[in-house]
């Protein structure tokens, strides 16, 4: 499969649990961005990493957040003693090189995260 | 402050005729746009794009105007499809970072 993988496909967690969202990029691209979309809104920009360095997290909450693309492995999305807010779905997309083209990125499915 | 708008939530279409979704924004400065289809439970994939120097692009039934004076863009589809039925996101790229502004969507239902 040469798509971007995120999984789970679905998590619920509890209230001040913590939630793991993992996504692996494309086979060769070595540019990663995660986005969020809140229950009927468009997807919003939360960060953008390249191989063990975050670039750009000005999407990203000051805190209870954060990510990382280590140098082996996916990228990880961490969120940390989630409240209800936190539900939504989660997307993770890649690309072969930095910034945006007029081709978009290539997008995996999303882990949609439910906090009950 | 909602950079790309897409003002209608939904649409319903009849198979065969033509189906149209439209966006406006407010930033001349973007250098292109994107249109996205998202279908349930899936993350968006990438339909068709226009430079901001061209005021039409074609794709087979797919085809995207730009008016600039207006600050407006439109999706064209034609004939519709039940296959057509899902979300279609605007989005253009915010200049000199390496994010897109995405529209809220609007949901097309193609009725067979």
């Amino acid at each position: 499969n040469a798509g971007v993988m995120q999984n789970p496909r679905h998590l619920v967690r509890r209230r001040g649990q913590e939630a793991r969202l993992r996504c692996s990029p494309v086979k060769g691209h070595s540019h990663v961005y995660w986005y969020r979309q809140l229950p009927e809104e468009g997807l919003k920009f939360m960060v953008y990493l390249q191989k063990e360095n975050i670039i750009d997290e000005s999407g990203m909450p000051k805190e209870r957040f954060s990510a990382e693309f280590p140098k082996e492995g996916p990228s990880i999305l961490r969120i940390q003693q989630v409240v209800r807010g936190d539900s939504a779905a989660y997307f993770c997309a890649s690309s072969p090189q930095a910034g945006a083209s007029n081709y978009g990125y290539t997008f995996g499915s999303g882990t949609r995260l439910t906090v009950v | 402050d909602q950079q790309v708008k897409q003002n209608s939530p939904s649409l319903s279409v009849q198979e065969g005729r033509i189906s149209i979704l439209n966006c406006d924004y407010t930033n001349s400065m973007f250098d292109y746009f994107l249109w996205y289809k998202k279908y349930p439970a899936e993350g968006p994939t990438f339909l068709i794009s226009i430079s901001s120097i061209k005021d039409k692009n074609e794709d087979g039934r797919f085809t995207v105007f730009l008016n600039k004076s207006a600050k407006h863009l439109s999706l064209h589809i034609v004939p519709s499809q039940p296959g057509d039925s899902a979300v279609y996101f605007c989005a253009a790229p915010e200049a000199g970072t390496y994010k897109y502004i995405f529209g809220t969507g609007t949901r097309l239902k193609v009725l067979a």
